[in-house]
Parts: structure tokens; C-alpha cells; sequence
């Protein structure tokens, strides 16, 4: 069974800093690209980050290019977004996603998310 | 920058169909966009129903299809359910490791 948890949400000041973590199982994980996804409260997905499966490509929307860094540790089979510089903007349940890439593209199995909350 | 269109709402009767639209701000929605879509209920994780345009994803129910519709993708539910109540988002692949999510569709089953 495929599963993806994340961990690392909290409450965090404007300006500051927060790395979040998705362990998963149930699936090859260095074989397969990874993303992260958020949801704003009462508004709708959005995508943020993606990573490729060796980690040797990484990809950013551009809401928070050179803010957030997206890496993984095959070994650990784990996924990591640090978030530098957060704004009050970023507050948002964050998803990772396993991510299906090289035609076709899309996300097929999902986290339960963290809540990231961005306020002094 | 590129948007991707979604209808905010759209109610359907249960036992009736369906059909949520996916476009671009500028331009057509075709395969080449490799359009997937996800359901989501309050407080849930996204559910992957479609993916490459008409594939539907492991487990999930015939009634939902994907097509290109003229100028967008479409997800069509056929004989809907209450449990089918529900925010729908599509996803375009914009190439170079970007996608992009629509705004979504919150569908009311009455």
C-alpha cells in the first residue's frame, strides 16, 4: 500500500523558516518524481514544487522560486521542502504528491498534508 | 501567465450528467497538455480520477470520463451520485517540469 505522510507544519513568523518532510512507503521511491502541492484555506490547489527521481532536476512555480528549496534522501525515502523567507501568503495545508512524469504527467497518489501558518 | 479555466460551481440533479470544462486563458486545451483530474471533499486529501485526458485512475468508477471538448478538457459524470458531491480540479502539464491547477469546480448534487 502507497503511502505518503508528512510532518514539519507549524506556526512560523513572517520572514522566517520551515522544513517540511514526507516519508513514504509502499512504492519504489527513488525510482519516481516527487511534488508538493498546497491549499490555502477555502481556496483551491495549487502546485509548488516538483523534483525529479535521482533529485537531479527541480522545478518551481513561480509564487516561491528562490524562496523554497525542494530536495529528497532516496535513501530514507524521503521528500523535503525548506521554506525561507515565508509570507503570510504561504499559509496553506501542504500536500506531497507522487508524481507521475514522462507522458503522460500527473499526480497519483497523495498525502494527508501539514498546515503551514504564516502570522506574527 | 498562462491561467487555466474552471467553472467556480455547477449543480447537478442525482442520476443525471455532468460535464466540468478545463480551458486556458489563452489558447486550446489538447492531449499535449496531458490533462488530469482530482476530486476533493472538505478536510481531504485529493483523489485522482483522470489522467493523459480520458485514463482513468485505479478503483475509480466508469461513470466519470475525460474527453477533449473543442477548445478544453472535460470531465463528464454520468448518472451522479451524492457521494459525487465534491471540488474538482483539473491539472494542465505546461512542459519544462511546470503544471498548473484550475481554480476548480465545487459540484452540488440537488
Amino acid at each position: 500500500e502507497v503511502q505518503l505522510l508528512e510532518s514539519g507544519g507549524g506556526l512560523v513568523q513572517p520572514g522566517g523558516s520551515l522544513r517540511l518532510s514526507c516519508a513514504v512507503s509502499g512504492f519504489t521511491f527513488s525510482s519516481y518524481a516527487m511534488s508538493w502541492v498546497r491549499q490555502a484555506p477555502g481556496k483551491g490547489l495549487e502546485w509548488v514544487s516538483g523534483i525529479s527521481a535521482s533529485g537531479g532536476s527541480t522545478y518551481y512555480a513561480d509564487s516561491v522560486r528562490g524562496r523554497f528549496t525542494i530536495s529528497r534522501d532516496n535513501g530514507k525515502k524521503t521528500l523535503y521542502l525548506q521554506m525561507n523567507s515565508l509570507r503570510a501568503e504561504d499559509t496553506a495545508v501542504y500536500y506531497c504528491a507522487k508524481w507521475v512524469v514522462g507522458r503522460p504527467f500527473y499526480f497519483d497518489y497523495w498525502g494527508q498534508g501539514t498546515l503551514v501558518t504564516v502570522s506574527s | 501567465q498562462t491561467v487555466v479555466t474552471q467553472e467556480p460551481s455547477f449543480s447537478v440533479s442525482p442520476g443525471g450528467t455532468v460535464t466540468l470544462t478545463c480551458g486556458l486563458s489563452s489558447g486550446s486545451v489538447s492531449t499535449d497538455y496531458y490533462p488530469s483530474w482530482y476530486q476533493q471533499t472538505p478536510g481531504q486529501a485529493p483523489r485522482t480520477l483522470i489522467y493523459s485526458t480520458n485514463t482513468r485512475s485505479s478503483g475509480v468508477p466508469d461513470r466519470f470520463s475525460g474527453s477533449i471538448l473543442g477548445n478544453k478538457a472535460a470531465l463528464t459524470i454520468t448518472g451522479a451520485q451524492a457521494d459525487d458531491e465534491s471540488d474538482y480540479y483539473c491539472v494542465l502539464y505546461m512542459g519544462s517540469g511546470i503544471s498548473v491547477f484550475g481554480g476548480g469546480t465545487k459540484l452540488t448534487v440537488l
